[in-house]
């Protein structure tokens, strides 16, 4: 079966530092791999997706995101963070079956500290 | 925002209540889905659908049903109300050709 474990419920760093989420994902074949962002009392919003064409996947406002096998990981950076980045962050898996089913991570908090 | 549409935006019901959730589409995409949020949860999916009058369960399907009679409109149905089933309700819609869902802005639905 397919999960995402997100491995911080928070985050917290200083505008200007990098920005590091940590998601893990399982499953028995090939994934894809989304991040989304939501902002407070808003909607998800799709940060960026890997579907194998590329190990380096790059969204938008300058986040990206590392697919690597070898450690079934797929963690969202960002080299300088915004404070206007403050926001909920979910990984998820899915989407390629038939269903376009998507499994969510639990959630990540990013506090930027001014 | 993929022309999506949720309504109401908030709500307040007592329990043993039915309520019913709309989510309304303006691209015609195939596939939509409802999700609840809550707190160390992340998004769950209780039901989907892959067409008109063509629908599935989610992971957290019971209490719920749903209905598409037309391919613009999802709508969610709580027959009886209970206290758990307060959260926040989103819709998804599915661009199929590029593998990727939407979401419409939510429904903040508390059950007293």
């Amino acid at each position: 079966a397919q999960s995402v474990t997100q491995l911080d419920s928070h985050v917290s760093v200083s505008e200007g530092t990098p920005v590091l989420l940590r998601c893990n994902y399982s499953s028995s074949y090939s994934p894809s791999l989304f991040w989304y962002v939501q902002h407070p009392n808003k909607g998800l919003q799709l940060l960026l997706k890997y579907t194998s064409a590329a190990t380096l996947v790059k969204g938008i406002n300058g986040f990206e995101a590392e697919f690597k096998k070898s450690e079934t990981s797929f963690h969202l950076t960002k080299p300088s963070a915004h404070m206007s980045d403050a926001a909920e962050y979910f990984c998820a898996t899915g989407g390629s079956s038939n269903t376009g089913k998507l499994i969510f991570g639990q959630g990540t908090t990013l506090q930027v500290k001014p | 925002d993929a022309g999506i549409t949720q309504s109401p935006r908030h709500k307040v019901t007592e329990t043993g209540t039915p309520v019913t959730l709309r989510c309304h589409q303006t691209e015609n995409h195939r596939y939509m889905y409802w999700y609840r949020q809550d707190p160390g949860h992340g998004l769950r999916l209780i039901h989907y659908s892959y067409g008109v009058k063509d629908t599935d369960k989610g992971e957290v399907s019971d209490g719920y049903s749903v209905s598409r009679s037309k391919t613009e409109d999802f709508l969610l149905t709580l027959e009886s109300a209970t206290s758990s089933q307060t959260s926040v309700y989103f819709c998804a819609i599915r661009v199929a050709e590029r593998n990727e869902q939407f979401f419409g802005p939510g429904t903040r639905l508390t059950v007293l």
